[in-house]
Order: structure tokens, then C-alpha cells, then sequence
């Protein structure tokens, strides 16, 4: 199954975007990339995803790279309350049913 | 638009006893997940349900056994509690097909004394 590498912390100044690397080198042709984010153990929340080509949507734009082996996620302005953990997610290949599997993720921090 | 609801919230068992988590959802999806999470983990996934009537073991299924009820429907239940146990419990529902996102509850906070 694809798994991912992200760094465990990264931090933002508010009002700059933050950048979040993603590693998913050994991800499938149909795999999809996923994004999603954890504020304060609360449950996760979907923020975007792609397949090959990049997406933008109201909340972030992902960009992955042209051999799919890495994304990054971006936050074009933080704010104080896009801090959280972000999980990057490639959907298991073993089965239809897309389940998700979860590292670490990358804690964000945004300082004001 | 409630989405997925779990209850409880939180939950506080003596070793040994018993319990359901309860999920329901209304998006009309076919899948469903528990998920616990351990302090300073990602979530772990213990079983699914790709539609009713069937269910399949995650990462960490031992000591858990699950119902699909009907479609809204997907609890979780814990036969003979341990310590280890104790963990932040998230369902979670998605529609078919690889390219559809998955919605979560709010947990469940459940701990084993």
C-alpha cells in the first residue's frame, strides 16, 4: 500500500502561505492524493484532492508533482485558525472501498 | 445538515465492562469506519463497512466487533473493555467510487479505567 512522508512541524507568519511537502513515491496510477486537516482533536476535515493535475479550491490549492511522487498543499494566507495537523492521504490501492490511512501528519502552527 | 453523529461524546468504563459506540450518518453513503486515535498518533483504522450487511477488519480490529445495522447505521462495540483501549474513537462515511472524500464525526472520548 502507498504511505506517505511528511515533516512532523512546520510554522506560518499569519497572512503568508504555508507550503506543506508531501513524499508518496510509491503511489499508483489510480491512486488519488488527499488532504486533510485536524484542529485541535476535533474530527478530521476534508480539504482537497487531486489525481495528476493541480486543483484549487475555496480552502487550498494542491500541487503534485508530473511523476506523482510528491504534493504540496497550500494555504495561499493562513490565518491563526488553519492551525492544525495535516495529514496527507493516498487511497489504499488493495481494494475499492478507498479506505484512508493516516501517518502523523505535519502539525501547522500559525503565529500571528 | 447533521452529516455523521457519534455518540457519546464521552465515555468512562471500568476494565471488563462493556459498550456500543453509536454512528449514524445521513449522506446516504455506502461506506463506514471506526478510526481510534492514540495521543500524538494519526488514526488508525480498526473496521469498515463498504455497504450494509458487510463489514471487514482495518489495522486494529482485536477486541472490537462492529454492526452495519442498516445504511445510516455502523456501531462499534467493546465486549470486555482493557486499558488499552482508552483512545479518541472517530466514524466515518464516504460515497462509492475512488474519487469521493470521506465526512467524520466528532469522537468519541472514551476512557478505561
Amino acid at each position: 500500500d502507498a504511505k506517505t512522508t511528511q515533516p512532523p512541524s512546520m510554522d506560518c507568519a499569519e497572512g503568508r502561505a504555508a507550503n506543506l511537502p508531501c513524499n508518496h513515491s510509491t503511489i499508483s496510477g489510480n491512486e488519488y492524493v488527499y488532504w486533510y486537516r485536524q484542529i485541535h482533536s476535533q474530527g478530521p476535515q476534508y480539504i482537497i484532492h487531486g489525481l495528476k493535475n493541480n486543483e484549487t479550491n475555496e480552502m487550498a490549492s494542491l500541487i503534485i508533482t508530473e511523476d506523482r511522487k510528491s504534493s504540496t498543499l497550500i494555504l495561499p494566507h493562513a490565518t491563526l485558525r488553519d492551525t492544525a495537523v495535516y495529514y496527507c492521504i493516498v487511497r489504499d490501492r488493495g481494494s475499492t472501498l478507498g479506505r484512508l490511512y493516516f501517518g502523523r501528519g505535519t502539525q501547522l502552527t500559525v503565529w500571528p | 445538515n447533521a452529516g455523521v453523529t457519534q455518540t457519546p461524546k464521552f465515555q468512562v468504563l471500568k476494565t471488563g465492562q462493556s459498550m456500543t459506540l453509536q454512528c449514524a450518518q445521513d449522506m446516504n453513503h455506502n461506506s463506514m469506519y471506526w478510526y481510534r486515535q492514540d495521543p500524538g498518533m494519526g488514526l488508525r483504522l480498526i473496521y469498515y463497512s463498504a455497504s450494509e450487511g458487510t463489514t471487514d477488519k482495518g489495522e486494529v480490529p482485536n477486541g472490537y466487533n462492529v454492526s452495519r445495522l442498516n445504511k445510516r447505521e455502523f456501531s462499534l462495540r467493546l465486549e470486555s473493555a482493557a486499558p488499552s483501549q482508552t483512545s479518541v474513537y472517530f466514524c466515518a462515511s464516504s460515497g462509492q467510487g475512488m474519487n469521493t472524500e470521506a465526512f467524520f464525526g466528532q469522537g468519541t472520548r472514551l476512557t478505561v479505567v
